[in-house]
């Protein structure tokens, strides 16, 4: 089992750029859900979904978007990027949402 | 709502020093509680979690936690902790449905010889 992956490691995006990040998942969990983690901040949920085609806002949804289209993936959207969308990306899997959460490595994304 | 309060943002311990990490909760039925750790540049890792049952529980790398309803806890205790403990620690409650899971802001530990 791979676990959760994310990709990008690292990306670099200028102010109004956009971009996907990519997560997917293995272990065939229902539930899937993005954190951003700011120094000081611990973790803020982004977005979450409960099943393919069933998304909801979390904490700090506002610029970004999600869809669900398949159990395995849960892409992350930043339609126009700004400075204060830097931060540590982390998405996350589980069987059901207060359930314990399997956390992908993160994707450091840096708005220049 | 659930709430998870974490009082300490930065605890120093020594190395071979016994070591707890306070956590505090708020929900308003029976709690499922996490601990989780962050290394350096990593991805949160869970150490351990309690669902029901025996109120003290062992988690890996020689951590447990003791769950008190009473207090609305669930402190993170290690009896020696090791230079490789130094991390970012973060406690967790969720439930048995879909509301999501609600993490404390984090405790980071520092460990000096």
């Amino acid at each position: 089992n791979a676990g959760v992956t994310q990709t990008p490691k690292f990306q670099v995006l200028k102010t109004g750029q956009s971009m996907t990040l990519q997560c997917a998942q293995d272990m065939n969990h229902e539930y899937m859900s993005w954190y951003r983690q700011d120094p000081g901040m611990g973790l803020r949920l982004i977005h979450y979904s409960v099943g393919a085609g069933i998304t909801d806002q979390g904490e700090v949804p506002n610029g970004y978007n999600v869809s669900r289209s398949t159990t395995e993936d849960f892409p992350l959207r930043l339609l126009s990027a700004a400075p204060s969308q830097t931060s540590v990306y982390f998405c996350a899997s589980s069987y059901w949402g207060g359930g314990e959460q399997y956390f992908g490595p993160g994707t450091r994304l840096t708005v220049t | 709502a659930q709430s998870v309060t974490q009082p300490d943002i930065h605890i120093t311990v020594s190395e071979g020093a016994s070591l707890e990490l306070r956590c505090n909760y708020s929900y308003g039925a029976t709690p499922y509680l996490f601990w989780y750790v962050q290394s350096p540049g990593q991805g949160l890792q869970l150490l351990l979690k309690y669902f029901s049952g025996d109120t003290l529980v062992q988690g890996i790398k020689g951590f447990e936690a003791e769950f008190k309803r009473s207090q609305s806890s669930f402190n993170l205790r290690k009896p020696s902790v090791h230079w490789s403990d130094a991390a970012e620690y973060f406690c967790a409650v969720g439930n048995s449905g879909n509301t999501p899971l609600v993490f404390g802001k984090g405790t980071r530990l520092s460990v000096i010889a």
